[in-house]
């Protein structure tokens, strides 16, 4: 079984400059979530689909974060513009319903973004 | 926002030596999952437990959940190097819409030394 893939593995911007990543979750999983995990801290959640609508956008910085899945499949997110602090491995991932209490989690390698 | 603190932060270790990390939180989780997650990879399930109280053995691995479902905790008997890697506990509570949401501590890195 594939597992759910992402790109690219890193990314080096400039601040002030735009990035996207991509993920395709593992098939068949209807919630795909994007996670930000800053060093040395745990996986912070940004937001989290359910097919391709939002089910929580809570702690996504709308006003430079933005992220889709058109298709219920697979998804993009943009950082635009960058600010030093966005520095961290952006992680996605899927699971097959999002709706029972001790679903797994499938995580993909993760994007690892250093903003200078 | 319900928090999960996670101790030790870090913990290094000689191979064989026990050891254990705690997870707790003021909240009541329906569930709480420990991961692992190795350099560069994105975190692996080990287990997920659901009912206060409830024991799960892994292998070398043994996790407990609190009576009230507030606090985890995870022990690890005889260490070996490969069991180095970062631990974090992640509580699951209704995210209001009828689906689940994940809430992470931030870790336990753990290294055995050989």
């Amino acid at each position: 079984e594939a597992g759910v893939a992402q790109s690219p593995r890193y990314k080096i911007i400039e601040k002030r400059q735009s990035v996207a990543f991509w993920c395709n979750p593992i098939s068949g999983h209807a919630t795909l979530y994007w996670y930000q995990q800053i060093l040395g801290q745990g996986p912070k959640l940004l937001i989290q689909f359910q097919n391709n609508g939002v089910v929580d956008d809570s702690q996504l910085p709308k006003d430079r974060f933005s992220a889709e899945r058109l298709k219920g499949v697979d998804s993009t997110l943009k950082i635009q513009p960058a600010k030093l602090e966005d520095s961290a491995v952006y992680l996605c991932a899927s699971s097959f319903t999002g709706f029972r209490t001790n679903e797994k989690l499938f995580f993909g390698s993760g994007t690892q973004l250093s903003v200078l | 926002t319900q928090l999960l603190e996670q101790s030790p932060q870090f913990l290094s270790i000689q191979e064989g030596e026990n050891l254990t990390v705690y997870c707790n939180s003021s909240s009541v989780f329906s569930s709480l999952q420990w991961y692992r997650q190795e350099p560069g990879e994105g975190p692996v399930l080990l287990v997920t437990v659901v009912t206060g109280g409830e024991v799960k053995k892994l292998k070398r691995l043994t996790f407990q959940f609190g009576d009230a479902r507030k606090d985890s905790s995870l022990h690890i008997t005889a260490a070996q190097p490969g069991d180095t890697g970062l631990y974090l506990c992640a509580g699951a509570a209704d995210s209001g819409a009828g689906s689940y949401q994940l809430t992470f501590g931030k870790g336990t890195k753990l290294s055995v030394i050989p």
